[in-house]
């Protein structure tokens, strides 16, 4: 069975730039997550979908983030613009419906510069 | 609020001793909790999970968890550490039902060294 995917797996931005990353979760699994992860701290939770619907997007800042999951299936976690802050590691995490565990991604590494 | 945790930024360990992580938890009910590995440039993987029930539960690569409800606690240990365990180690909880089902909280981590 293939794991979650993702891309790119690093990207190196200036600030006032825009990004996205691109997430595949596990086939058949209806509830994905974006997490960001700061150098030296546990993830954070961004948004969470269930099917193509935003179940909580309470974490993400929604000035400069958006996200989608327009099919169901691949998600787009979105930044525009970037500020220095935003660099970090940015996890997909998907989740079978009514199990617990979540299973993550390798992440997408971004540097603002 | 919920959170998680982990006292212990950094531990040294050497290879072929025991090993044990801390984690505690602050929240209202039982929460399901789970133990996350992650290497360098990595993912998150699954080392083990706790829903109900026994509270010592088994993981992969030998790593094993107790539940200990009066204690808020459930702490990671391993009774031989090798040099390929050296990594970050994240305890997260995952609050109850509803719309936030299954949304993890996680600690800050403990990274784990390994010495020869």
């Amino acid at each position: 069975e293939a794991g979650v995917a993702q891309s790119p797996r690093y990207k190196i931005i200036e600030k006032r730039q825009s990004v996205a990353f691109w997430c595949n979760p596990i086939s058949g699994h209806a509830t994905l997550y974006w997490y960001q992860q700061i150098l030296g701290q546990g993830p954070k939770l961004l948004i969470q979908f269930q099917n193509n619907g935003v179940v909580d997007d309470s974490q993400l800042p929604k000035d400069r983030f958006s996200a989608e999951r327009l099919k169901g299936v691949d998600s787009t976690l979105k930044i525009q613009p970037a500020k220095l802050e935003d660099s970090a590691v940015y996890l997909c995490a998907s989740r079978q419906l009514g199990r617990h565990e979540q299973y993550f991604g390798p992440g997408t590494r971004l540097t603002v510069t | 609020a919920q959170s998680v945790t982990q006292p212990d930024i950094h531990i040294t360990v050497s290879e072929g001793a025991s090993l044990e992580l801390r984690c505690n938890y602050s929240y209202g009910a039982t929460p399901y909790l789970f133990w996350y590995v992650q290497s360098p440039g990595q993912g998150l993987q699954l080392l083990l999970k706790y829903f109900s029930g026994d509270t010592l539960v088994q993981g992969i690569k030998g790593f094993e968890a107790e539940f200990k409800r009066s204690q808020s606690s459930f702490n990671l240990r391993k009774p031989s550490v090798h040099w390929s365990d050296a990594a970050e180690y994240f305890c997260a909880v995952a609050p109850g039902y509803g719309g936030s089902q299954g949304n993890l909280i996680f600690g800050k981590g403990t990274k784990l060294s390994v010495k020869p």
